[in-house]
């Protein structure tokens, strides 16, 4: 099946630096890619839907000026977070989506633990 | 409001019982998948399916679209099948966006 990876896989940083997290599909072009956020014990929050070559589209209470996305080639989007700070502590997971092919699946990516201290 | 139910929210068994986890929604869907996320984090997609029922392996997932209800079973259940499993759906206005169910732990015991 399509692969999606993501990098890092984990990361800590200290609180007020930013940290980019990339989301590739391996093996096909995804022109959409999802990132979600989830918290320990619950399920996946959808946080923005990645346009390749457009604005992403952010859920109601995301601030999109916190968590930039690029979604700048058929194969890459990057979450950016800004100015990370403790309660930014979570996992993030991106899914790419390749509406071309007519088909609703979905490929997750194996998700990236960011840690804020 | 949209939403996806599962039942239950946590179920151990052991090692060789048939298993079955539910999935309800309240509206009209495109499509409808079970996801599996391990401890690590990584979530696999298992099935997506609009119709009737599919089967890969010891998994095998049902949908009754009148019912707005679908199933997933996995039958002579082992230890490694321990995991999350997450019912989502497409809405049928709402394109490749995905509502998730709160998802179901699964633990196998030896």
């Amino acid at each position: 099946g399509a692969v999606v990876s993501q990098h890092p896989s984990r990361v800590i940083c200290k609180s007020g630096t930013s940290v980019k997290i990339e989301c590739r599909s391996l093996d096909f072009q995804a022109t959409t890619m999802f990132w979600y956020r989830q918290f320990p014990k619950q399920s996946l929050m959808l946080m923005a839907t990645s346009n390749e070559g457009s604005k992403a589209t952010y859920e109601q209470g995301v601030e999109k000026d916190k968590f930039l996305i690029n979604h700048a080639s058929l194969t890459l989007s990057t979450l950016t977070v800004t100015s990370a700070h403790p309660e930014d502590s979570s996992f993030y997971i991106c899914s790419a989506f390749d509406m071309g092919q007519g088909a609703r699946e979905q490929f997750f990516g194996p998700g990236t633990r960011l840690t804020v201290l | 409001k949209n939403e996806v139910e599962q039942s239950p929210q946590n179920l151990t068994a052991q090692e060789g019982e048939f298993i079955t986890i539910n999935c309800s929604y309240s509206v009209g869907i495109s499509a409808l998948h079970w996801l599996q996320q391990h401890p690590g984090g990584g979530i696999v997609s298992l099935f997506m399916l609009s119709s009737g029922k599919k089967k890969h392996g010891r998994l095998i997932a049902t949908i009754n679209i009148q019912e707005k209800h679908s199933s997933l079973h996995i039958t002579a259940s082992h230890p490694r099948d321990s995991a999350v499993y997450i019912c989502a759906v497409n809405w049928g206005t709402s394109g490749s966006r995905l509502t998730f169910g709160e998802g179901t732990q699964l633990t196998v015991n030896p």
